[in-house]
């Protein structure tokens, strides 16, 4: 089964942009994937789903500084113009024929 | 709009059972599959169990199988997991998510608590 690698942690400034890294492993690197952000103490939220060739499709109300692209096995996140309330847990989630997979997540911290 | 609404979470004991339930509304339940999702406290998402729209499939995650058993009644619009001899690491917040290809709504969760 695929194994999504994120970063443990980032941080960016208010108002600047921070690029998230989702990374596929060896063998898996067309799967589709799809980004979660998760504020404190709520529920996560779908953000957007990303395929290998770059193409993404956002949730509903998420916001235009919220855009994804790709790169081999790396799916990316970006945020722009970060906010306070961008300040979260992200992760990225995959599946196969018999399970859901996650990524152990990244905090996002913004300064 | 879409609402997954879980219940049913709280203290058990170590060994107990518990049933959890996701109240869905706002779209075709019949048309989706089903998850549930965990999280231990201060720790990150871990799938648990999904199961096909019209609940002929199912699939566990290893640490739950033969313990646990997800169930919907497409007539109630409501997903359903069985927690049978519940131990201590199974202390998580449960969310309930629908998926199409991926998880794209989820629920705000239930808290369940093994603990003696």
């Amino acid at each position: 089964q695929p194994v999504l690698t994120q970063s443990s942690s980032a941080s960016a400034s208010l108002g600047s942009s921070v690029k998230l890294t989702c990374t596929l492993s060896s063998g898996h690197s067309s799967y589709i994937i799809a980004w979660h952000q998760q504020q404190p103490g709520k529920a996560p939220r779908y953000l957007m789903k990303l395929e290998g060739s770059g193409s993404y499709n956002k949730g509903s109300g998420v916001p235009d500084r919220f855009s994804g692209s790709s790169s081999g096995a790396d799916r990316y996140l970006t945020i722009s113009n970060l906010q306070s309330e961008d300040e979260a847990d992200y992760y990225c989630e995959t599946w196969d024929s018999n399970t859901q997979v996650f990524g152990g997540g990244t905090k996002l911290t913004v300064l | 709009e879409v609402q997954l609404v879980e219940s049913g979470g709280g203290l058990v004991q170590p060994g107990g059972s518990l049933r959890l339930s996701c109240a869905a509304s706002g779209f075709t339940f019949s048309s989706y599959w089903m998850h549930w999702v965990r999280q231990a406290p201060g720790k990150g998402l871990v799938w648990v169990s999904r199961i096909n729209s019209d609940g002929s499939s199912t699939s566990y995650a290893d640490s739950v199988k033969g313990r646990f058993t997800i169930s919907r009644d497409n007539a109630k619009n409501t997903l359903y997991l069985q927690m049978n001899s519940l131990r201590a690491e199974d202390t998580a917040v449960y969310y309930c998510a629908r998926s199409g290809v991926v998880l794209d709504y989820w629920g705000q969760g239930t808290l369940v608590t093994v603990s003696s």
